[in-house]
């Protein structure tokens, strides 16, 4: 079965803080992972995936399959961070979609 | 293109009614899904579909039923409204899910079972 895991429900940090939300994931085979995110009165949208190794906005994601984690960072919080962060995870040969619970980030200046 | 589309934004049903909620793409996608998003529950799949005429359930699919005749669209019905039903629903779609293509979702819909 595949299971996303998101331990915190709120984050608030400081603007030029470091920013962690955290994701665990359950999954057998090779997982590909995704982090979502919504801003105020905006559309949920794509923020980066584990395949393309890049980083958007400043933030970066690595997939440790160790500790089946994909938690995501960015080194210096923005106040325009501020959103709804979502990790989601898509089995191998899966054809769906599945979400954790969701993060509501915080940046205050 | 208007990307994915959603109609109503709004809706207040009593309980018992039935209603269809809207969801269509202009981007040629294959696959489409709905979602409900909860506070504290994330957003859990209802059902979806990986091209016309094929639909499967998702992990909350009781009380809902969809169809996609076209590529197009992707409607998810209600049979009789609950107050469990009170959510905001986000229709998504994707050119395929597997090879980590994005999933594009529409503004949602927030429905209201009173």
């Amino acid at each position: 079965a595949q299971r996303v895991t998101q331990p915190e429900k709120l984050l608030s940090v400081f603007k030029g803080a470091p920013v962690e939300l955290k994701c665990n994931y359950s999954y057998s085979g090779s997982p590909e992972l995704f982090w979502y995110v919504q801003y105020s009165r905006q559309r949920l949208q794509l923020l980066l995936r584990h395949i393309s190794r890049e980083s958007i906005k400043g933030f970066t994601a690595d997939l440790n399959k160790g500790e089946t984690s994909f938690h995501l960072k960015k080194p210096f919080a923005q106040e325009e961070d501020s959103a709804m962060y979502y990790c989601a995870l898509s089995g191998q040969g899966a054809q769906k979609l599945v979400f954790g619970q969701g993060t509501r980030l915080t940046i205050n200046p | 293109n208007a990307g994915v589309t959603q109609t109503p934004k709004f809706q207040v049903l009593k309980t018992g009614q039935s209603m269809t909620l809207q969801c269509a793409q202009d981007m040629n996608h294959e696959y489409m899904s709905w979602y409900r998003q909860d506070p504290g529950m994330g957003l859990r799949l209802i059902h979806y579909s990986v091209g016309a005429g094929i639909t499967d359930q998702g992990e909350v699919p009781n009380g809902y039923n969809v169809s996609r005749s076209t590529t197009e669209d992707f409607p998810l019905r209600l049979l009789s409204a609950a107050p469990s039903q009170t959510s905001v629903y986000f229709c998504a779609s994707s050119r395929h899910l597997r090879q980590s293509y994005e999933q594009y979702f529409g503004p949602g819909t927030r429905l209201t079972v009173t």
